[in-house]
């Protein structure tokens, strides 16, 4: 079972909430986890979103919009990303990481804006 | 501005050498641990190796683990990684990026990136 899964791809539509999760394995708890979340658009770098392990420990990436949070769901042990009111330049690759005993990214999830 | 500008990357062959080099900018380099991170076309970033501000602590996955090297020299502002026994696998584009410390000890994930230079094992 891989460390980190994600749905390979969302759908949403613009002005809308998007919310992508990143599922840890069951012998790994979530809420000891600083969770990372990154954005890549095609041909570029991936860039960083923000971290989040608690609402009181969490960081947002320098000149991230604040539609960008993250939160837990101790319930599911995952990671969640929600992006709120949607925007088209939002369209991109999704990866999440946390560190294992290595750094161990998620497999990404797609979002599309239509 | 923090920039991370990667080079060295080439076309070789299975089980050839090479070093990449990441030159920064814009910051205290040697405040900053480092990391390489890979992402072959088509899937998800793959993370290599990270070293401490110091360099005094090194870091690998295990795929890589006794073929390749990561390195700094904080007078020059610049990482490295020394790769050797290439393969296949190992092809893709190799990006840097920054991490901040953690004070007493570790670092959290990476935060800047520079834009890639890529490998080609073939």
């Amino acid at each position: 079972q891989a460390v980190l899964t994600q749905p390979s791809s969302l759908s949403a539509s613009p002005g809308a909430s998007a919310s992508l999760t990143c599922t840890l394995r069951s012998d790994i708890n979530v809420g000891t986890c600083w969770i990372y979340w990154y954005q890549q658009k095609p041909g570029s770098p991936p860039q960083y979103l923000l971290r989040y392990k608690s609402d009181s420990e969490n960081q947002q990436g320098s000149g991230v919009p604040s539609r960008f949070s993250g939160s837990k769901d101790a319930s599911a042990n995952a990671g969640i990303l929600l992006i709120s009111g949607l925007q088209s330049e939002d369209e991109a690759d999704y990866y999440c990481l946390i560190w294992h005993s290595a750094w161990v990214f998620g497999g990404g999830t797609k979002l599309t804006v239509l | 501005e923090v920039q991370l500008l990667e080079s060295g990357g080439v076309l070789v062959q299975p089980g050839e050498s090479l070093r990449l080099s990441c030159a920064a900018s814009g910051f205290t380099f040697s405040n900053y641990a480092m990391s390489w991170v890979r992402q072959a076309p088509g899937q998800a970033p793959d993370w290599v190796s990270a070293i401490s501000g110091s360099g005094g602590t090194t870091y690998y996955a295990d795929s890589v683990k006794g073929r390749f090297t990561i390195s700094r020299d904080n007078s020059k502002n610049t990482l490295y990684v020394q790769m050797n026994s290439l393969r296949v696998e190992d092809t893709a584009v190799y990006y840097c990026a920054t991490s901040e410390e953690i004070r007493g000890g570790g670092h959290y994930g990476m935060d800047v990136w520079g834009q890639g230079t890529t490998v080609t094992v073939s």
